[in-house]
């Protein structure tokens, strides 16, 4: 039972590069989020999505985008990286019902924008 | 909008001492959901507690305790006689019932053990 897993775990970025950041969670949950996190700030939210084909922007959106084509998979995407984003990135997902149930972490994605 | 404020940046105790971190919020919504996450120096996230905006029992579970106060907007998380392995980055966070399950974090509360 893997639970929500991130690829990759460590990245260093030029400046201006793109790269892509995997999420996949066999759990079988509608919502997928990303956040970030950086020193002092605690964890943002990026963007989430609450099911297959939809996505929404979250607190910091800007020069991310994502894609959830597949159930399982939520993509987030850096078209051109910049030395801001240099942060640790968490994708969590959780289960909808009836109440807000507690969100389960990937292991984060280290990236270095340089 | 929702807001998550954890005073404490660092706790410095020593082994066997008790701990409380403190979590203040604010939202608009009168459904919310609050959270406690720990994060070891090994970096994943890891669940503590949910409680719901109707449920103002404490609750205790081993060493940790947690204090809700609605009236205050305060729910406060104890850990009584701390060891080396309670240190880590503590977050508590936020959730309102309209908002998909999104969190709000605090800025987190870094407390160290020393033996």
């Amino acid at each position: 039972n893997a639970g929500v897993t991130q690829t990759p775990k460590f990245r260093v970025l030029k400046t201006g590069q793109s790269m892509t950041l995997l999420c996949a969670q066999d759990m079988n949950h509608e919502y997928m989020y990303w956040y970030r996190q950086d020193p002092g700030m605690g964890l943002r939210l990026i963007h989430y999505s609450v099911g297959e084909g939809t996505t929404a922007k979250g607190e910091v959106p800007d020069g991310y985008n994502v894609s959830r084509l597949k159930k399982q998979n939520f993509l987030l995407g850096l078209e051109s990286a910049a030395p801001s984003q240099t942060s640790v990135y968490f994708c969590a997902s959780s289960y909808p019902g009836q109440g807000v149930f507690e969100a389960f972490f990937g292991q984060g994605t280290r990236l270095t924008v340089v | 909008a929702q807001k998550v404020t954890q005073a404490q940046t660092e706790i410095s105790v020593v082994e066997k001492e008790d701990v409380t971190l403190d979590c203040v919020y604010e939202t608009r919504d009168t459904t919310y959901y609050l959270f406690w996450y720990k994060q070891p120096p090994s970096g994943e996230l890891v669940f503590l507690i949910r409680r719901n905006s109707f449920d103002e029992q404490n609750e205790i579970s081993g060493r940790y305790s947690w204090n809700f106060q609605k009236s205050t907007s305060s729910f406060n998380f104890t850990i009584t006689a701390s060891q080396v392995v309670d240190s880590a980055v503590y977050f508590c966070a936020l959730s309102e019932a309209s908002g998909y399950s999104t969190l709000t974090f605090g800025k987190g509360t870094m407390l160290l053990v020393s033996p």
